[in-house]
């Protein structure tokens, strides 16, 4: 699992609530991804990180912020959940570089908002 | 606009068969090119991992990838019951991101 956790794993809020997605890595890897992953659409990225404080935004970003304050935490943000929100949630990490990168995904927050 | 595209239909085959999987996509800025595994509630794993056009090989499985038709496939010889999980196509461009198919739901019947 190349040392991903997600927080929580599973999780259900209400309309208009904030929510936060945590994911934690264990071998200070520069790079992190948050990705959604629904039916019909296949895994979508939200956003990722390139560094400390150095993030920026992914294909469906629009209703999600995100934070990394140190290396191994990499936060996912939901201001005011929606329904349309409701998704599994994967946090991924990229090692190595150039032609020897590969990305590792951890397990997974199943969000259901109500 | 990274596109990839990959027939989502299921996919169900006896045990043994050969299961071929296929990704086409448009951007040439894809740089390298990856099979996940899925297994139900469960995150991605990787599979395969290349980077140039040929052939690469690993035990049962074989990636194939085409930068000049930009068509990328998956070969599982000797299909396992536990090969049975959804298939997914990722690519690669700046900052590592990855873009990817919709996945193949596989099932290999005893």
């Amino acid at each position: 699992d190349a040392g991903i956790t997600q927080s929580p794993r599973h999780k259900v809020t209400e309309t208009g609530t904030p929510v936060t997605l945590r994911c934690h890595q264990t071998e200070n890897h520069r790079y992190m991804y948050w990705y959604r992953q629904d039916p019909g659409h296949g895994l979508r990225l939200i956003h990722y990180s390139y560094g400390v404080k150095d993030t920026d935004k992914g294909e469906v970003s629009d209703g999600y912020s995100v934070s990394r304050s140190k290396t191994e935490d990499f936060l996912l943000t939901l201001e005011s959940a929606t329904s349309s929100q409701t998704s599994v949630y994967f946090c991924a990490i990229s090692t190595g570089s150039g032609m020897n990168t590969e990305a590792f995904f951890g397990q997974g927050t199943r969000l259901t908002v109500v | 606009q990274k596109e990839v595209e990959q027939d989502p239909g299921p996919l169900s085959v006896p045990e043994g068969a050969i299961v071929s999987l296929n990704c086409t996509y448009s951007n040439s800025a894809f740089q390298y090119f990856m099979w996940y595994r899925q297994y139900s509630r469960k995150g991605p794993e990787l599979l395969m991992y290349t980077y140039s056009s040929g052939n690469k090989e690993d035990g049962r499985f074989t990636a194939q990838v085409d930068k000049s038709s930009k068509y990328i496939s998956l070969f599982i010889r000797d299909s396992q019951p536990s090969d049975s999980a959804t298939y997914l196509c990722a690519l690669s461009y700046g900052n590592n991101r990855l873009a990817f198919g919709k996945g193949n739901q596989v099932v290999v019947i005893p």
